[in-house]
């Protein structure tokens, strides 16, 4: 089946740096879609994309949509205390209905 | 409300019996969906309805695994004769469905401990 590997599994920074993260496919996909999940909270979209190419930011988070519509990044700049917590790329296609997820990147931030 | 929202937050339950967890989906989502998550790992996909298709199974572990949405809104997630191993939170969520872009909305969870 589809499959996503999203990297790094983990992440360990200092407040202040910035963070990069990404999902690669086999497949082709129309939508990709990048979560982030608190502690004990459901995951909450963060950035959709729709266009292969697509550059698309919200406040310090940045996500681009590959090319080859096969792979996307997930930045976050400068980064605070708060943004701790586990981040999914998810993908899918319009009359897909389901959509795939990665294994998610669980990000920790020292102060 | 205008979320998704999923009931027990917590259930503690003794193996072997059933349990049976609740989602409302967002009004007007005809998409949803439920997962499993274990402690500190990803989303397990368990189970999708759209609309009034069947439902997609694929991902249900065992035949104790059975979920139905009545009137194409509130979905329940039935497990029978828990085991320890089922020890996990389980999300749901919901999206306006095929066709359209697919962004899910996650409730909080069910957070099931079998003892």
């Amino acid at each position: 089946g589809q499959q996503l590997n999203q990297s790094p599994q983990s992440m360990f920074i200092q407040e202040g740096e910035d963070v990069s993260m990404n999902c690669t496919s086999s497949s082709i996909f129309n939508t990709w879609l990048w979560y982030k999940q608190d502690p004990g909270e459901g995951p909450v979209l963060l950035i959709a994309l729709y266009k292969a190419g697509e550059l698309t930011s919200n406040g310090r988070l940045t996500a681009q949509f590959g090319i080859t519509r096969k792979d996307s990044f997930l930045n976050i700049s400068a980064s605070i205390p708060s943004d701790v917590g586990i981040y999914f790329c998810a993908a899918t296609n319009t009359n897909a209905g389901k959509s795939t997820f990665g294994d998610g990147t669980t990000l920790t931030v020292k102060p | 409300g205008a979320g998704v929202s999923q009931s027990p937050s917590n259930k503690v339950t003794e193996k072997g019996k059933d349990v049976e967890l609740r989602c409302d989906p967002i009004s007007g989502h005809t998409a949803l969906y439920w997962y499993r998550q274990s402690l500190g790992q990803g989303l397990e996909f368990l189970i999708y309805f759209q609309g009034n298709s069947a439902p997609d199974k694929s991902g249900l572990p065992s035949d104790r695994f059975s979920a139905e949405r009545t009137g194409g809104s509130v979905s329940t997630l039935t497990i029978q004769r828990t085991q320890q191993e089922d020890s996990a939170v389980y999300l749901c969520a919901s999206s306006l469905g095929a066709g359209t872009n697919n962004e899910q909305f996650f409730g909080p969870g069910t957070r099931l401990t079998v003892l």
